[in-house]
């Protein structure tokens, strides 16, 4: 059974750099079957998409966000990571990492429990 | 970007009713939609893809329909487990976009 687990710091300060981890369990991110991504939210409002990686390395990122994401990869660990730079209290959301089976067309159908980042000084 | 604008944003509903939610998109976008439901303090789990594929695991009361810019997400007979939050995302163009939920309570 596929798992996704998020890890990373839950308080960043003001203009900082947010950093997450993915840790994959059950499954490869180096397969060429999908997509692995990162969507956050808000306290109680919806969901954002952030960004997409593939095995190959590319990304995909949501322009209003562009500018202060990178999603990279590391096979060795199974894992890939959210960095988010600059961050400011409009940043503060439950982060969470998931996959999105581009084989089957799905949408995300696995995702990790989230992890919750408050942004504060 | 394309926008997908959820209707109602809360329901109140009882066991047994018939329940539709509505999904629009600002532009068309094929079938390249899916429904996830999404419970507080949890994950969403996807329950439709490709606009009507029902994911495994997900009860058959679930369906969903619609193709370019209007969808519906339905649950022919609601459950108590299904009192829950729903949102649909678009996976047309870049970047996948997610309506801003349906809250449905119990009446």
């Amino acid at each position: 059974q596929l798992q996704l687990q998020e890890s990373g710091p839950g308080l960043v300060k003001p203009s900082e750099t947010l950093s997450l981890t993915c840790t994959v369990s059950g499954g490869s991110v180096s397969s060429s079957r999908y997509y692995w991504g990162w969507i956050r939210q808000p306290p109680g409002k919806g969901l954002e998409w952030i960004g997409n990686i593939y095995y190959s390395g590319t990304t995909y990122y949501n322009p209003s966000l562009r500018s202060r994401v990178t999603i990279s990869l590391d096979t060795s660990k199974n894992q890939f990571s959210l960095k988010l730079s600059s961050v400011t209290a409009a940043d503060a959301a439950v982060y969470y990492c998931a996959r999105e089976d581009t084989s089957m067309e799905k949408g995300f159908d696995y995702w990790g429990q989230g992890t919750q980042v408050t942004v504060s000084s | 970007d394309i926008q997908m604008t959820q209707s109602p944003s809360t329901l109140s509903a009882s066991v047994g009713d018939r329940v539709t939610i509505t999904c629009r998109a600002s532009q068309s976008i094929s079938s390249w939609l899916a429904w996830y439901q999404q419970k507080p303090g949890k994950a969403p789990n996807l329950f439709i893809y490709k606009a009507s594929s029902l994911e495994s695991g997900v009860p058959s009361r679930f369906s969903g329909s619609g193709s370019g810019t209007e969808f519906t997400l339905t649950i022919s007979s609601l459950q108590p487990d299904d009192f829950a939050t729903y949102y649909c995302q678009h996976y047309n163009s870049i970047p996948w976009t997610f309506g801003q939920g349906t809250k449905v309570e119990i009446k």
